[in-house]
Parts: structure tokens; sequence; C-alpha cells
């Protein structure tokens, strides 16, 4: 399978634990995104990276959120110190450079206790 | 106003009918216009995209965008079982602005 993976599938947590997912793009996409989508709602960006730069953060992603993507392959989020309203699936996407289709992995579903 | 409407259902249709999902938005600036499908508990899956005014048809599934009327759609024909998902309109300038996404039930 050469689609975008992401792992783990499912994270069940206690309030105040810290939590780190892992996503891999399709090996030669070069852009790779983070989205949350919470129930009833479409996903909303959280950040992307080009290579190794993280080139947009949004508003959504406190200082408690924590995106890399050191070697410009694979990226981790962490999420520090976890609440109840973090509780969703966290979905990754890549693409090529200078395209604008964007194929999302399976995501990661975050439940805080 | 949110930048992306979209009505989430449930809409209820008889296998074999035809189905209509439609998203109206605000930005004149939008450019790049996209159908995703999302089954449960998957990953957002790239059904259409287009950038201008007009049809783009693609097997059963049909994309019109209305740039004058901030107004894009979805068909799909002879509707099957396995077309139950829910359906997200998107649409980007930079980053992709999603909506709601619409719950759709095949009916067998």
């Amino acid at each position: 399978d050469t689609g975008v993976s992401q792992n783990p599938r499912h994270k069940i947590t206690k309030r105040g634990q810290n939590v780190t997912f892992r996503c891999d793009p399709i090996s030669e996409h070069n852009r790779l995104y983070w989205y949350r989508q919470t129930l009833g709602q479409g996903p909303e960006f959280l950040t992307y990276f080009q290579n190794e730069a993280q080139l947009e953060k949004s508003r959504l992603l406190s200082d408690r959120f924590s995106a890399e993507r050191p070697k410009g392959s694979f990226s981790t989020l962490e999420i520090q110190r976890t609440e109840q309203g973090d509780s969703a699936m966290y979905l990754c996407a890549s693409s090529l450079d200078g395209t604008d289709t964007q194929y999302f992995g399976p995501g990661t579903r975050l439940t805080v206790l | 106003q949110k930048e992306v409407e979209q009505d989430p259902g449930p809409l209820s249709v008889p296998e074999g009918a035809i189905v209509s999902l439609n998203c109206t938005y605000s930005n004149s600036a939008f450019q790049y216009f996209m159908w995703y499908r999302q089954y449960s508990r998957k990953g957002p899956e790239l059904l259409m995209y287009t950038y201008s005014s007009g049809n783009k048809e693609d097997g059963r599934f049909t994309a019109q965008v209305d740039k004058s009327s901030k107004y894009i759609s979805l068909f799909i024909r002879d509707s099957q079982p396995s077309d139950s998902a829910t359906y997200l309109c998107a649409m980007r300038i930079d980053k992709i602005i999603f909506g709601k996404g619409t719950r759709l039930h095949i009916l067998p």
C-alpha cells in the first residue's frame, strides 16, 4: 500500500497526558498537512510542511501542539497536557509540489478521558 | 457567515435515484473546487476537482460550479448503496476550506 499511513489509528488517553501521532506521506510527496476533524464537521487545517519547513500554522494550533518533519519525510504531531476538547480525528494529507490534489490518510482518532 | 456552507443532512434516497449535493461559499477568491467522499472512520477520498465554472463529468459523478452565484454541486446518477457516505465540498485559495459534509444514505 503506497498511500498515506497514520499511526496509531486510535488513542485513548487521560486528561493531562502527552500524546504523539505519526504520519508517513506518499513517498515522493514533499508537502504534508495536518487537519483536525470533530464529529459532524469537516476537516480543519492545522499546519503544513514543505519538505522539512513548517510554512503555516493555524490559530487552532495552540502552544500545546507541536508538529515536526525533521527529514522531510514522516511527520509527528504532539499534543501536550491533553484536554477533553482535544478529542477528535487527526488527519494527515500529502501532496506533490505544484499540484493541488491532497491525499488523506485514515486518521488517528484521539479520545481524551 | 462561514466561508463554506453545506447542509449536513442526513439525506436518504432510494437506490437508482439521482442525488444532488450542494454547497455555497462567500469568498470569491476561491479558485479550486473539490468534492471528497468520506466513509465512516476513514479519511476523506478525493472524488472530483475543477477550477472553472461549468460541468465536469466522471462516470456517474458530475461536478458543477457556478462562480457567479458562488454555488457548487455534485450529482450522482444511478445511486448505489455503496455511495452511502459523507460528502464534503472543499475549496481553496492557499489552504483548503471544507464544508461540514452531507451524510448520504442510499436505501436498497
